[in-house]
């Protein structure tokens, strides 16, 4: 079975410009959530999706917005870049919400913004 | 709001010897998860090992166990016959055990794990 996929694995944007990165879970997992990890740092929590509501959001502007499709795939969206936004964000999937289910985590994207 | 410190930024163990990685957390809550994650230069997490608060005894698995020492709020991390494929930034991770939040995994800082031959 295929683990938890992220696409892109790299990307480069503008400042201003917006980004959206794309998380499929593992087959069978209904929770999605979005880390981000600033090089040096350890990852920091910004959503949790299950069954395609909103189920928490960390300390992230309003320029962070996410969605979860009927197939549990996410997106994550980031508008008006602004170069701290600069990190490796994650995707981490789980079987079920709030039961205590371990998360396995994608590869991440790198995005950079120049 | 819960928070994990990482005190070692960078430890270094020889091939075979044993290693002990720090980690001690700070939260008013009673019952929760401690986690160690493995982040190699691929960049995906990989979980360690995992601990359940209310559970006295120490978790292990394999050639990994923990020390946890709920009073004292920590949870440390031994990794014995250290291979070259344990070299990694090691991760020491929280989440509250409260159904009504979000299952959110709070990080420390983490601490880059170099094995020597």
């Amino acid at each position: 079975d295929a683990g938890v996929t992220q696409s892109p694995t790299h990307l480069i944007k503008t400042r201003g410009q917006h980004v959206t990165l794309r998380c499929s879970p593992i087959s069978g997992h209904k929770s999605v959530s979005w880390y981000q990890q600033v090089l040096g740092q350890g990852p920091q929590f910004i959503f949790q999706y299950y069954e395609k509501e909103e189920r928490g959001r960390g300390n992230f502007p309003d320029r962070f917005s996410a969605r979860q499709f009927p197939n549990y795939s996410s997106e994550l969206n980031v508008n008006a870049l602004l170069l701290g936004d600069s990190a490796l964000y994650l995707c981490a999937s789980s079987f079920g919400w709030p039961e205590n289910t371990e998360a396995f985590f994608g590869q991440g994207t790198r995005l950079t913004v120049v | 709001a819960q928070t994990v410190t990482q005190s070692q930024p960078e430890m270094s163990v020889q091939e075979a010897e044993t290693v002990t990685l720090s980690c001690t957390y700070d939260t008013s809550e009673s019952d929760y998860y401690l986690f160690w994650y493995k982040q190699p230069p691929s960049r995906q997490m990989i979980l360690v090992i995992r601990q359940e608060a209310y559970k006295q005894q120490n978790a292990t698995e394999n050639r990994f166990s923990v020390n946890f020492q709920k009073a004292a709020k920590s949870f440390s991390l031994k990794i014995s016959d250290s291979q070259l494929g344990d070299a990694a930034m090691y991760f020491c991770a929280y989440r509250s055990a409260w159904t009504g939040t979000a299952s959110k995994l709070t990080f420390g800082t983490g601490t880059r794990l170099q094995v020597t031959l």
